[in-house]
């Protein structure tokens, strides 16, 4: 038990489909952040949020749509994706961005397009 | 841009001490080292962080050179239960740009 949980763990859909991965944690912490694990790839950071602001955009193709309603919830809304978006997507949290705080990842959400 | 570099892959055996450097030029004095370890189907765990000199915890210990172009995380005695993937990660403390590492399969033997 890390402290973060992800849902769902597994995730099927079509590229025409519109689907959100959830992640919370229960660790009081201030940032989150979303992850893409592609296999033999490095983590690759996607978004970064600290005090519910955004903070960092890695790039991401706007088929990923994420939304942080409180230092707690972070979500990965989905649309429109391609073969080539699935992947593990670990969301993380930690007590703040600057590396000096560890962070603590969840399992992940393995996601699959049709 | 700080790029971490480290082995695709080490073998070991029970009870050996492994050591898997990762190399990360150009990083500043505040810039944090930190190693998490991942096993399949489980997202990273963090491990160890410094950024000088020598950490040491109940798991591991972090070498780190006075040029922190490198960092070595260190396990002493490893188990069966050590193979896993290990991930080198420096955080640019300036604008919170995150590099991690391609990771280390570490394959421990009877």
């Amino acid at each position: 038990e890390t402290g973060v949980t992800q849902t769902p763990r597994h995730l099927v859909m079509g590229m025409t489909n519109k689907k959100s991965l959830k992640c919370e944690q229960h660790l009081g912490h201030n940032a989150m952040y979303w992850y893409k694990q592609s296999a033999k790839k490095p983590l690759e950071l996607m978004f970064v949020y600290n005090f519910k602001e955004q903070t960092e955009n890695n790039s991401v193709p706007s088929r990923f749509s994420p939304e942080c309603p409180n230092s707690s919830h972070l979500f990965l809304h989905l649309h429109t994706l391609q073969p080539e978006d699935s992947a593990l997507y670990l969301c993380a949290s930690s007590q703040d961005p600057t590396g000096g705080q560890p962070q603590h990842f969840g399992d992940g959400t393995r996601l699959s397009i049709l | 841009l700080a790029k971490t570099t480290q082995p695709i892959s080490m073998d070991s055996y029970e009870g050996q001490e492994v050591n898997i450097t990762c190399s990360h030029n150009n990083i500043a004095t505040n810039d944090y080292i930190t190693w998490y370890q991942q096993f399949p189907s489980q997202g990273p765990r963090f491990i160890i962080q410094g950024y000088k000199t020598k950490v040491t915890n109940e798991v591991a210990s972090l070498f780190i050179p006075a040029d922190r172009k490198s960092s070595t995380l260190s396990l002493p005695r490893v188990s069966l239960s050590d193979t896993a993937v290990y991930y080198c990660l420096v955080v640019l403390y300036n604008n919170n740009d995150m590099r991690f590492g391609a990771g280390t399969r570490l394959t421990v033997k009877p």
